[in-house]
């Protein structure tokens, strides 16, 4: 059983488009880690939120932590063929003890 | 640093046969995770280890899998008896945890493993 649920699954646009996934959990997370992975390689770290109702911004990025620390969502503004890749949220397992939990993963390709 | 490489990083063996894979974690991280990951999926958590104590192994994980960190630094998992259900990319990770930092997880390019 999944602890974190991402959505959607699969996910296509075209170059220039905004999009947003979402990473939603019943249990709540010390922390929140949001990756992207690409073909061939390991997750590699975008952002952590820590604090309920947390926004961070990355360039095209927006990063935000919901209020009761049980989900985030991450906005993409003007999609780029660059963005195409594996995003992965991970959260700090509810015991606290920096074991991470990976959500299902959201699959992201951008059409030039 | 180099970062942290993973040794192999394909193979393949047959059913039944033991396989092993090794972890070598950036040189001042304590935290050495093992996840496993199969196509387009989020990776799976098997164990992780503080140091040399191994501090959780998933429930998920039969007796045929075991992972050991002798000295703190470099990781080894063994599967027994592989299976085709075995299957899969095997990624170490990475981390320096103390007090309530919270350690970014740096990852392997992974293992992938295929049972024929």
């Amino acid at each position: 059983t999944q602890l974190l649920e991402q959505s959607p699954q699969f996910l296509s646009i075209q170059e220039g488009e905004n999009l947003t996934v979402y990473c939603n959990s019943s249990s709540v997370f010390s922390s929140l880690q949001w990756y992207r992975q690409e073909p061939g390689e390991g997750p590699v770290l975008l952002v952590t939120v820590v604090t309920g109702g947390e926004v961070k911004k990355l360039k095209r990025l927006t990063f935000q932590f919901g209020d009761a620390r049980k989900d985030s969502s991450l906005h993409i503004t003007a999609a780029q063929p660059g963005d195409t890749g594996l995003y992965l949220c991970a959260g700090d397992h509810p015991s606290g003890t920096y074991k991470y939990i990976f959500g299902t993963g959201t699959r992201l390709k951008v059409l030039a | 640093d180099t970062g942290v490489s993973q040794d192999p990083r394909h193979k393949i063996t047959k059913r039944g046969q033991n396989v092993t894979f090794r972890c070598d974690p950036i040189s001042e991280h304590n935290r050495l995770y093992w996840y496993r990951q199969t196509l387009g999926q989020g990776p799976e958590f098997l164990t992780y280890f503080q140091n040399e104590a191994q501090l959780e192994k998933s429930r998920l994980l039969s007796d045929r899998f075991s992972a050991e960190r002798p000295k703190g630094s470099f990781s080894t998992l063994e599967i027994q008896r592989t299976e085709q259900g075995d299957s899969a990319m095997y990624l170490c990770a990475s981390s320096y945890t103390s007090g309530k930092n919270t350690g970014e997880l740096f990852f392997g390019e992974g293992s992938r493993l295929t049972v024929l």
